[in-house]
């Protein structure tokens, strides 16, 4: 059954230091997101990604993050100055289509920042 | 930000029964709903959707329930296995939303022998 994977499955970094967490998302689907979920609380979407550009993102993607298609399966997240609040489980999913249409997760990278 | 709640944050079931989990939603524009399963230091992985235009869609062992004037949806699982026992995340999406689901907050179902 074809996955969404995700690497690493665990990154520990440095506050200030830049981080890029990998996915590959199902062959065929051509919507991609990242979520997280900081821990106890809920899971929350930071952006979605379509014919190479974001469609949508929420408040907590702000400049510090950037997504990017690198080539024709990877699908990146990279944070550039990481802040302690900033750990997280961070899930990658992928999806067919764009409406009405379930959405694939990884198993997600847990990031620690220290 | 609560507009998915689920408000039993935990729920116990004899191997067997029934088990219901229960999601509300306050806005009403959302017009997809879905149930997710996830296991500790797994993602969260698809069970069973639903769109407005429905009531009810069964999938084996699970069935969603849509009250739309309620704005309250229900997953029921018949019979519980002991496999079942996982947090349960109710998500909803509207159209024109780019897909972004809004969860709530998830309830650790925990079925017992």
């Amino acid at each position: 059954e074809p996955e969404v994977t995700q690497t690493p499955s665990h990154q520990v970094t440095q506050m200030g230091q830049e981080v890029i967490l990998r996915c590959v998302p199902i062959s065929n689907h051509l919507y991609f997101y990242w979520y997280r979920q900081i821990l106890g609380q809920k899971v929350e979407f930071l952006v979605s990604f379509y014919n190479n550009e974001i469609s949508e993102k929420s408040e907590i993607f702000d400049d510090q993050f950037s997504v990017e298609r690198p080539d024709g399966s990877n699908f990146t997240l990279k944070i550039r100055s990481t802040k302690l609040e900033d750990s997280a489980m961070y899930f990658c999913a992928s999806s067919e289509g764009q409406m009405n249409t379930e959405a694939f997760f990884g198993q997600g990278t847990r990031l620690t920042v220290v | 930000d609560q507009q998915v709640k689920q408000n039993s944050p935990s729920l116990s079931v004899q191997e067997g029964r029934i088990s219901i989990l229960n999601c509300d939603y306050t806005n009403s524009m959302f017009d997809y709903f879905l149930w997710y399963k996830k296991y500790p230091a797994e993602g969260p992985t698809f069970l069973i959707s639903i769109s407005s235009i429905k009531d009810k869609n069964e999938d084996g062992r699970f069935t969603v329930f849509l009250n739309k004037s309620a704005k309250h949806l229900s997953l029921h699982i018949v019979p519980s296995q002991p496999g079942d026992s996982a947090v349960y995340f109710c998500a909803a999406s509207l159209t024109g939303g780019g897909n972004k689901l809004t969860f709530g907050t998830g309830t650790q179902l925990k079925v017992e022998l």
